[in-house]
């Protein structure tokens, strides 16, 4: 069974980078779209982007500049971190494994103060 | 990019009620469609993927269909635990957008 777990910090100031990782016990880790998604307070969901083992890394154009997805295939990790906050990036952070998205992790609230 | 478009954006029905969402992409994503529900506080789940497959554990009231730029999810008959938001989402290539969301709330 594949479970997803994740962690990072939950409250951030403006400007600072939000990192958050997330662990993937059970399956596979080579061959997937490890991918991270977000839903903002009261909105819909939000594709960020996606890495796979072998350098192939896709992001939203709208965070194309200040994200980061990168993967450590010893530990069976991946990361995301998303520069110069604002308020807009607070949000509901999912890690997931796409394409097609069949596991999540539990989701972290970050939440960008000013 | 592709943009997805589902309708209605809001739906109220009954328990027992058949409904069916519509989502539509900007250009033809073959039977790359998959549907999502999400309740709150949980993590979404997989419904159905390649437009039609029924994801494991998922009860048969749920069913998908459509290729190119026109697909629909249809609940049978509507039970409890249903309602919830749906979302559309093409895997067809990067990057990978949702839909806005069907938000089925009890009538």
């Amino acid at each position: 069974q594949v479970q997803l777990q994740q962690w990072g910090a939950g409250l951030l100031k403006s400007s600072e980078t939000l990192s958050l990782t997330c662990a993937v016990y059970g399956g596979s880790f080579n061959g997937y779209y490890w991918t991270w998604i977000r839903q903002p307070p009261g909105k819909g969901l939000e594709w960020i982007g996606e890495s796979i083992n072998g350098g192939t890394t896709n992001y939203n154009p709208s965070l194309k500049s200040r994200v980061t997805i990168s993967l450590d295939t010893s530990k069976n990790q991946f990361s995301l971190n998303l520069s110069s906050v604002t308020a807009a990036d607070t949000a509901v952070y999912y890690c997931a494994r796409g394409p097609i998205i069949d596991y999540w992790g539990q989701g972290t609230l970050v939440t960008v103060s000013s | 990019d592709i943009q997805m478009t589902q309708s209605p954006s809001s739906l109220s029905a009954s328990v027992g009620d058949r409904i069916t969402i519509t989502c539509r992409a900007s250009q033809s994503i073959s039977d790359y469609l998959n549907w999502y529900q999400h309740k709150e506080g949980q993590a979404p789940k997989l419904l159905i993927y390649s437009a039609s497959a029924l994801q494991s554990g998922v009860p048969s009231r749920f069913s998908g269909s459509g290729s190119g730029t026109d697909f629909t999810l249809t609940i049978s008959s509507l039970r409890p635990e249903d309602f919830a938001t749906y979302y559309c989402q093409q895997s067809y290539r990067s990057p990978r957008i949702f839909g806005q969301g069907t938000k089925l709330d009890i009538k």
